[in-house]
């Protein structure tokens, strides 16, 4: 009920092509939706995050899509850089208890 | 932006010393902090949910006497590793929030701690 299922462990992309990562949860009481980008010895990073009443949220080259109804929802990356590279972790956070559940990551490697 | 200050970046131990790890908002005041633990190439956990004022909220499975937590004023909030061993070896990252609950957080850098 409190897990967030995150996929693909690892993505490889080349330099130009779109990352897209996937996130599912059950919980219906999650009522915030944040990605968070973080480098290797360094914290997470807020990068851009949605609301269920938005099915789609874009901030430069990154894309938020939001299915309620599915409940599930997907970062995508567009036009990767190698300066992407990192690990990229889907979040949610349960209004009934004020905490952040994290996915289990995806490590994104974009090659030039 | 707001900016989450963790102290110290790295710390090495023997085993049975105790650590404490600080956590600073810079330029706001956090009313709730949150301490995560995250193992090599694995999510981050969270251990406990700290609110100015009063006692931490631990997760399930989280010793409170073993991973001390204060939250003494708007801006700081401690962890100590209290009687650290191998096991405890990790990297600890706390998280603020200007609201009362998980809404926008901001992390700090996190602390890796070993302990021999």
């Amino acid at each position: 009920q409190q897990q967030v299922k995150q996929s693909p462990q690892s993505l490889i992309v080349q330099k130009g092509g779109i990352s897209i990562i996937n996130c599912a949860y059950e919980n219906t009481a999650f009522d915030y939706f944040p990605w968070y980008q973080q480098f290797p010895g360094k914290g997470p990073a807020l990068l851009i995050a949605i609301r269920p009443d938005v099915s789609e949220k874009k901030e430069g080259r990154f894309t938020i899509s939001f299915n309620k109804s599915a409940k599930q929802f997907s970062l995508h990356i567009m036009d990767s850089q190698p300066g992407d590279s990192a690990t990229y972790f889907c979040a949610a956070r349960d209004y009934n208890t004020d905490k952040l559940i994290f996915g289990t990551g995806t490590r994104l490697q974009v090659f030039p | 932006g707001a900016v989450v200050s963790q102290h110290p970046s790295w710390v090495i131990c023997k085993s049975g010393t105790s650590v404490k790890i600080e956590c600073r908002s810079l330029d706001f005041q956090a009313t709730t902090m949150f301490w995560y633990r995250q193992f090599p190439k694995q999510s981050l956990m969270l251990m406990a949910t700290s609110n100015e004022g009063s006692k931490a909220t631990y997760e399930q499975g989280v010793e409170k006497d073993k991973f001390l937590i204060n939250h003494a004023s708007l801006t700081l909030s401690t962890l100590t590793v209290t009687s650290a061993h191998p096991e405890d070896s990790s990297f600890y990252i706390c998280s603020a929030s200007m609201d009362s609950g998980a809404n926008v957080l901001t992390f700090g850098a996190g602390s890796r701690l070993t302990v021999l």
